[in-house]
């Protein structure tokens, strides 16, 4: 079956750089995209960006464009996000969410839990 | 950016009761909106994707309707386990985006 297991909760400092995990298991990692939003305490959902794991190229929203990397590793089907220079505006859950061509996340993470504090 | 608007913020419901959630987009999407649900602490569950087709085991009295720029998302008599949070997405155009969305909540 699908899965996508995204790694443990975060506390980093401001100013810092954390990397967060999402392993792919029970498809062919390479023929979906895997998708990056994100969610503050109650609040709706925004969409981070993507990246074609078969050929490393990635889109970004413009608004996260200069926060946030996408990379992925074939070889252990795993798709990271690095989000730099942090800031309690970037407390939040990330999830990561496997979209087809098609545009529609069918499944998603667990969801990674930053908080960013001194 | 396509702008999705969410209606009403907030359903309050019995469960029997059936409801429909609106989602209205700034600029016409064709049918590429999708329906998710998220209750608390869980991740997004997709139920309706393209406006009105259904997804393998969701139950089926959630249906969704329109194009355009007007969707509609309905639930044939609400059960307790629907009470939650309910987002529309667009994947017309990049960037992506969701509606505010749609708490429904117990009367």
């Amino acid at each position: 079956q699908v899965q996508l297991q995204q790694s443990g909760a975060e506390l980093a400092k401001p100013g810092a750089s954390v990397k967060m995990s999402c392993k792919a298991s029970g498809y062919t990692f390479t023929s979906y995209w895997m998708h990056w939003v994100k969610q503050r305490p109650g609040q709706g959902l925004e969409w981070i960006g993507y990246i074609n794991p078969s050929t490393g190229y990635t889109e970004y929203n413009q608004k996260f464009k200069d926060k946030a990397t996408l990379t992925a590793d074939k070889s252990s089907s795993t798709a990271y996000m690095q989000l730099s220079s942090l800031t309690s505006e970037d407390s939040a859950v990330y999830y990561c969410a496997r979209v087809g061509s098609s545009g529609y996340g069918d499944y998603w993470g667990q969801g990674t839990t930053l908080t960013v504090s001194s | 950016d396509i702008v999705l608007t969410q209606s009403p913020a907030t359903l309050s419901v019995t469960p029997g009761d059936s409801v429909s959630l609106s989602c209205r987009a700034s600029q016409s999407i064709s049918n590429n909106l999708h329906w998710y649900q998220q209750k608390s602490h869980e991740s997004p569950r997709l139920l309706i994707k393209y406006a009105s087709q259904s997804i393998s085991g969701i139950p089926s009295r959630f249906s969704g309707s329109g194009s355009g720029t007007d969707f509609t998302l309905s639930i044939n008599s609400v059960e307790t386990e629907d009470f939650g949070m309910y987002f529309c997405q667009q994947s017309n155009s990049w960037p992506r985006t969701f509606g505010g969305g749609t708490k429904l909540e117990i009367k």
